[in-house]
């Protein structure tokens, strides 16, 4: 299996535009996470699906940031305005089951938001 | 908001000596305490998930253990590498819905 898909690696973007960020899960789990990793925050959860139903967004920030997952194997995570503040690296990870089971990472998208 | 908390910060060690560091979490409403590796550039990888009271895991030289009770774990590396150089991260699990609280990892540098 390739592991979890993110795209893009990289965005940088000027305040205000809309940001899409993509992520393919591992085949097979049913559960999508996705976080946004700051140097002050740390790695926190914005939101996570359970088959393709969103359990928990508590984490979003804002009504700029939303999530959607149209089937088992895509989700998009979108800013839309982006502002500085947003910039971050933001992963998804997958996992097969519940709490006892491991969540695996993608390899992030780096996002600037200038 | 879930308190979990990892310490120390950043740990600079020799190669050659074993290290550990410390996880807290919640004592109540347990379900499962994670550690994961994380190297720079990279994406965290999974290192152990533990769920019951007094489990200790091993990988390799890098061994847990877990008291749910009183709401610690400890990450032990035994003969410390260049290579174990990243940051290591607890997260904890207080539900069965698959939602993980992070601590702010522990940075371990390993000098040659």
């Amino acid at each position: 299996d390739a592991g979890v898909i993110q795209s893009p690696r990289h965005e940088v973007t000027e305040m205000g535009q809309e940001v899409t960020l993509r992520c393919k899960p591992i085949s097979g789990h049913d559960y999508l996470f996705w976080y946004r990793q700051t140097m002050m925050r740390g790695l926190e959860l914005l939101i996570y699906f359970n088959n393709n139903v969103p359990i928990d967004d508590s984490g979003m920030p804002e009504d700029r940031f939303s999530a959607k997952m149209p089937n088992a194997s895509f989700s998009t995570l979108k800013i839309q305005p982006s502002e500085p503040r947003d910039s971050a690296v933001y992963f998804c990870a997958s996992s097969s089951g519940e709490q006892q089971e491991t969540q695996y990472f993608g390899p992030g998208t780096r996002l600037l938001v200038l | 908001i879930l308190n979990v908390e990892q310490s120390p910060q950043s740990l600079h060690v020799q190669e050659g000596d074993s290290t550990n560091f410390t996880c807290s979490f919640p004592s109540s409403n347990f379900y499962a305490l994670h550690w994961y590796r994380w190297e720079t550039a990279k994406s965290p990888e999974a290192l152990f998930v533990m769920t019951l009271n007094g489990d200790e895991k091993k990988k390799g030289r890098i061994s847990a253990t877990l008291n749910t009770k009183e709401g610690y774990s400890y990450l032990y590396i035994k003969g410390s590498q260049p290579e174990d150089s990243a940051t290591y991260l607890c997260a904890f699990g207080g539900t069965s819905y698959g939602k993980l609280t992070f601590g702010q990892g522990t940075i371990l540098t390993v000098h040659p």
